[in-house]
């Protein structure tokens, strides 16, 4: 079975403050993707990776970096959060057949 | 730029009747397609996923998706709902102007009741 885990369920940060959210695949997947869920409006494509150290834009990547120094790890960062930014994240790994496995997802609450 | 419409944001049903969740794509290349399914403060799980073998796909959980390329539809079935089908539903599609990056393109997801 596919592992895909995510470094917290729930976190709550104050505006300003740098957050890291992690993301650990165990199969090897060459692809990687930070979603972000918010209510009416779906799953929405951050970024995304293909490879390691390799990284491209998704349809909402403003106030967002991502960092992948190795396969099997993909990590999202707010550089300075916002309350615009409280949300639902998910990371997924992509395996054979453009198939998506995800984590059980951080709820961010900034404050 | 290639699009998934889910039709009805809610849909409601009694526990034992018919599930019928619709998705609609749009593409000019025979696209993959999934659904996936997410109970509530979890990720997105999958249930299922049509890649171009039989047009007819079995999932868990007793779920079943039928692609219909004339209507460009694959619609999620499930003769019987039980209370546990309770969730969200997704539907999505490859991405094909993403140049073998397994993008995916999700619909807006589909809230599924089942009353007792």
């Amino acid at each position: 079975d596919v592992k895909v885990t995510q470094s917290s369920r729930y976190l709550v940060k104050r505006t300003g403050e740098k957050v890291f959210l992690e993301c650990v695949q165990d199969m090897d997947h060459e692809n990687m993707f930070w979603y972000r869920q918010d209510p009416g409006l779906g799953l929405r494509l951050i970024y995304f990776s293909y490879d390691v150290k390799m990284k491209e834009k998704g349809d909402i990547p403003e106030g967002y970096s991502v960092s992948r120094e190795k396969k099997e790890r993909f990590s999202l960062i707010l550089e300075s959060a916002s309350t615009n930014q409280t949300s639902m994240y998910l990371c997924a790994s992509g395996g054979s057949l453009e198939t998506q496995y995800f984590g059980p997802g951080t709820r961010l609450l900034v404050l | 730029a290639q699009s998934v419409t889910q039709l009805g944001s809610h849909v409601s049903v009694s526990e034992g009747a018919l599930v019928l969740l619709r998705c609609n794509y749009s593409s000019s290349v025979p696209p993959y397609l999934f659904w996936y399914v997410q109970y509530p403060n979890q990720g997105l799980q999958l249930l299922l996923k049509y890649t171009s073998a039989a047009t007819l796909v079995k999932g868990i959980n007793g779920f079943e998706a039928e692609f219909k390329k004339s209507e460009t539809s694959f619609h999620l079935t499930k003769p019987s709902a039980h209370m546990s089908d309770a969730a969200e539903y997704f539907c999505a599609v490859t991405d094909r102007g993403s140049s073998n990056t397994g993008k995916l393109i999700f619909g807006q997801g589909t809230t599924l009741q089942v009353k007792p």
